[in-house]
């Protein structure tokens, strides 16, 4: 199974502040690969599919980059609704596999 | 609006079994497959497998073949997961999500698995 390393698993930060998740692979996943954002009643959004594209009705200060091994997520300017978990996801091979998740919490 | 709608909160004793469903709105039901996934404080999110809503095919990851098993009422729009000879490594909040690069989720169920 391709494993998915995510990376810092809390992440404190401000309102306003730009922040980046990263995501890595333990092989090529071919730019398969998703972001969720989880809330804490468990909700789960999905924000970014296919590495970049940003899910209708998403704002536009979230977008996802990367190639290969390495992905990330990055969040311009962050709200006060953004404070959340967030997940990626590699659907590149059978089975789906997750990353183990950042907390971003409010500095 | 696309939504998946699961069924209520589960308590069960170790040995038994629970069945959990997934109700669809706002798409044909048939156009997109079912995929469950797991989640605990422990392991994360995990994959379970899917389910063809069409023809009733089935895959499963392998940590899960044996433990899981899905189905689908077309009539009713609805998946279905059972989880039979529950241990409490079972107790988790299990996911339905459309497999169509998972976009809509459903609220999540919690099974506790507790004598």
């Amino acid at each position: 199974d391709i494993q998915l390393t995510q990376s810092p698993s809390t992440l404190p930060a401000s309102l306003g502040e730009r922040v980046t998740i990263s995501c890595r692979a333990s092989q090529s996943i071919s730019n398969s690969l998703n972001w969720y954002q989880q809330k804490p009643d468990g909700t789960v959004k999905r924000l970014i599919y296919s590495t970049s594209t940003l899910e209708s009705g998403v704002p536009s200060r979230f977008s996802g980059s990367g190639s290969g091994t390495d992905y990330s997520l990055s969040i311009s300017s962050l709200e006060s609704e953004d404070f959340a978990m967030y997940y990626c996801l590699q659907y590149a091979t059978y089975p789906q596999t997750f990353g183990g998740g950042t907390k971003l919490e409010l500095k | 609006q696309v939504q998946l709608q699961q069924s209520g909160a589960e308590l069960a004793k170790p040995g038994s079994s629970v069945k959990i469903s997934c109700k669809a709105s706002g798409y044909t039901f048939t156009s997109y497959d079912i995929s469950w996934i797991k989640q605990t404080t422990g392991q994360g999110l995990e994959y379970i497998g899917y389910i063809n809503t069409g023809s009733g095919g089935t895959y499963y990851n392998e940590k899960f073949k044996g433990k899981a098993t899905l189905t689908v009422d077309k009539s009713s729009s609805t998946a279905f997961m059972q989880l039979s000879s529950l241990t409490p490594e079972d107790t988790a909040v299990y996911y339905c999500a459309r497999r169509s690069l998972f976009d809509y989720w459903g609220q999540g169920v919690m099974v506790t698995v507790s004598s």
